[in-house]
């Protein structure tokens, strides 16, 4: 089936060093996308999302970049800081089921360094 | 708290036994989704709600499964019979339209013994 699918499991960054993580989707028809930011024993929590009718989207130090003729998602984060420590979801929904439950990902997951 | 919320955080069980989780919705959502998640995975779609009306199940979702919205507010899901892989974080999201995002409860972590 249509799946969402993330290109690195474990990402180590340096307190203050920007963060990216990549996501690829293989849903032509999908048109809605998140990332979702969950911590251990705790349920995703929304960070940012974009329609397929941008490319770009900005929010409190995140910056989501959609490519759709690659099928490609990015989550960049300023400055990151121990907080921003997680497990980082990427998901995708599509108007042609109607139903707009998301598929996501299988994770990664960001440690930062003090 | 105006999020949303489930019941109980935590259920552990003997196979075979049943058992019911809740969700409470952020007030006014008119859609309710369920998800299981197991470790290391992201979240998989179950079921979800168009108000009180159950509009699409998973093949997740076996006749073991079933989840009701009676009122059109909070919702329950009981897995009857539980087997060990059923075993997972129970999530619930709501959103108040089919366009919008999807706000997550905190789960209901199952495990079967």
């Amino acid at each position: 089936g249509e799946s969402v699918g993330l290109h690195l499991p474990t990402l180590s960054v340096q307190e203050g060093d920007n963060s990216i993580i990549n996501c690829a989707y293989s849903n032509s028809a999908s048109d809605y996308f998140i990332w979702y930011k969950q911590e251990s024993g705790k349920g995703p929590q929304f960070i940012i999302d974009i329609r397929s009718n941008m490319d770009k989207r900005q929010g409190q130090r995140v910056t989501v970049l959609l490519n759709k003729t690659v099928k490609h998602l990015s989550l960049q984060i300023a400055a990151t800081q121990p907080g921003d420590s997680a497990v980082y979801f990427c998901a995708e929904s599509s108007q042609d089921t109607g139903r707009r439950a998301l598929t996501f990902g299988s994770g990664t997951r960001l440690q930062v360094q003090p | 708290d105006t999020g949303v919320s489930q019941n109980p955080r935590h259920k552990i069980t003997k196979r075979g036994q049943n058992v019911t989780f809740r969700c409470d919705p952020i007030s006014e959502h008119n859609r309710l989704y369920w998800y299981r998640q197991t470790l290391g995975q992201g979240p998989e779609f179950l079921t979800y709600f168009q108000n009180e009306a159950q509009l699409e199940k998973s093949r997740l979702l076996s006749d073991r499964f079933s989840a009701e919205r009676p009122k059109g507010s909070f919702s329950t899901l009981e897995i009857q019979r539980t087997e060990q892989g059923d075993s997972a974080m129970y999530l619930c999201a709501s959103s108040l339209a089919s366009y919008n995002e999807q706000f997550f409860g905190p789960g209901t972590r199952l495990t079967v013994l």
